[in-house]
This record gives C-alpha cells, sequence and structure tokens, in this order.
C-alpha cells in the first residue's frame, strides 16, 4: 500500500527566513500530491498541490517540487511568519483506487 | 455551503458501547472518507467511497463500518468500542475528477473511550 513519510518531525525557524519541509512517498504510481497545514484543534486546510507531470508549482508564499526520481516532495515557505506555526502534512493520490493517503506530519514553529 | 459538517464534535464511550460519527457535505462531492487521528500522528484512512453505495476498507478499517446511502452522508459505525478507538475523527469529501481535486476536511470528531 501507499505509504507516506516525512524527514523531520519539527521545524524550527526564525521568522522572516524560509522554510522546508520534505516528505518521501513510496508508492510509484501516486500520480497527484497535496501539502496540507492543520492548526491546533482544526481539521487540514489544502495549502498547494502537484500533479505528477509537474516538478514545480508556485502558491503565494509556497512553492511545491516533486522529484519523481527520487519520490521526494518538498515544500518551501518563504518569509516564514508566526502564523505560519502549525503541522504540515504531505498526502499523495495513486491513480485508480483515489485512496488519498497522509504522512506523518511535520510541526513547523516559528521563532519571533 | 456549510462544508463537511461532523458530529459530534466530542464524545466519552465506555468500553463496549456503540455509536455512529455523522458526516455529511453539502457540496455534491462524489468522494468521501473517514480518517483518524491519534496524537502527534498523521491521518489514517479508515474507510472511502467513491460514490453512493460503494464503500471500500482504507488502511485501518477493523472495528468500523460505513454506509453510503446518499451522496450527501457518509455515516461511521464504531461497534464494541475499545480504548484502541480513542482518537480524534475527520471526515473529508472530493470532487471525484480523476486524480485531482483536494479534500475538504470537517473540523473533526473527538472520541475517548473509557
Amino acid at each position: 500500500g501507499e505509504s507516506v513519510g516525512l524527514h523531520l518531525p519539527t521545524l524550527s525557524v526564525q521568522e522572516g527566513d524560509n522554510s522546508i519541509i520534505n516528505c518521501a512517498y513510496s508508492n510509484s504510481a501516486s500520480d497527484y500530491f497535496i501539502w496540507y497545514k492543520q492548526e491546533s484543534g482544526k481539521g487540514p486546510q489544502f495549502i498547494i498541490d502537484i500533479r505528477s507531470n509537474m516538478d514545480k508549482r508556485q502558491g503565494q508564499r509556497v512553492t511545491v517540487l516533486l522529484n519523481k526520481t527520487v519520490k521526494h516532495l518538498s515544500l518551501q515557505i518563504a518569509a516564514t511568519q508566526p502564523g505560519d506555526s502549525a503541522v504540515y502534512f504531505c498526502a499523495a493520490v495513486a491513480g485508480g483506487y483515489q485512496k488519498v493517503t497522509f504522512g506523518i506530519g511535520t510541526k513547523l514553529q516559528v521563532i519571533p | 455551503n456549510a462544508g463537511v459538517t461532523q458530529t459530534p464534535k466530542f464524545r466519552i464511550l465506555k468500553i463496549g458501547q456503540s455509536m455512529t460519527l455523522q458526516c455529511t457535505q453539502d457540496m455534491n462531492h462524489n468522494y468521501m472518507y473517514w480518517y483518524r487521528q491519534d496524537p502527534g500522528m498523521g491521518l489514517k484512512l479508515i474507510y472511502y467511497s467513491v460514490g453512493a453505495g460503494i464503500t471500500d476498507k482504507g488502511e485501518v478499517p477493523n472495528g468500523y463500518n460505513v454506509s453510503r446511502s446518499t451522496t450527501e452522508d457518509f455515516p461511521l459505525r464504531l461497534e464494541l468500542a475499545a480504548p484502541s478507538q480513542t482518537s480524534v475523527y475527520f471526515c473529508a469529501s472530493r470532487k471525484g475528477q480523476m486524480n485531482t481535486g483536494e479534500l475538504f476536511f470537517g473540523e473533526g470528531s473527538r472520541l475517548t473511550v473509557l
């Protein structure tokens, strides 16, 4: 089955610095990936997504990079703000079954 | 649109009791999902549905049942509750276009089994 995992459970960054959160996936059939942000006591919220035919996608202050060769994706947050403090999850969707599986998550702590 | 609505938000059960977590969405999404999230962990897929009348097991289906009689509703049934089922449960829905479409989540239902 699909396995999605993250390299770093906790990431502390200084306010204003850039943050990079990494994610590895195991199922090479995964063809759609989503990053979510979860604040304490709330459900996950969509940040950005990327399809497997793309290497990079940019949003507002966020960029997702996908490396299919090593089955790795990352979320880059520019000029990290205190409001970015949360747990970030990557999710992978494998074609055909529509299962959406999640990694453990990375807790981002922004130091003022 | 209310989005995805879950009830109850909190519940305490005794071992062996049964209950149903309700989930409804008003976005006419085909796909619906139930996840559980244990403290400090990611989301584990329990069951999912690609449309009314169709359900499939996820990663951790044991001890749970679901039904999908309508597009809007996807209740999760716990039979004979056990302490291992203490968790936060999230329901989510997707539009259903092949391999695209974000998940929309409910606010979660916190269940404690004592």
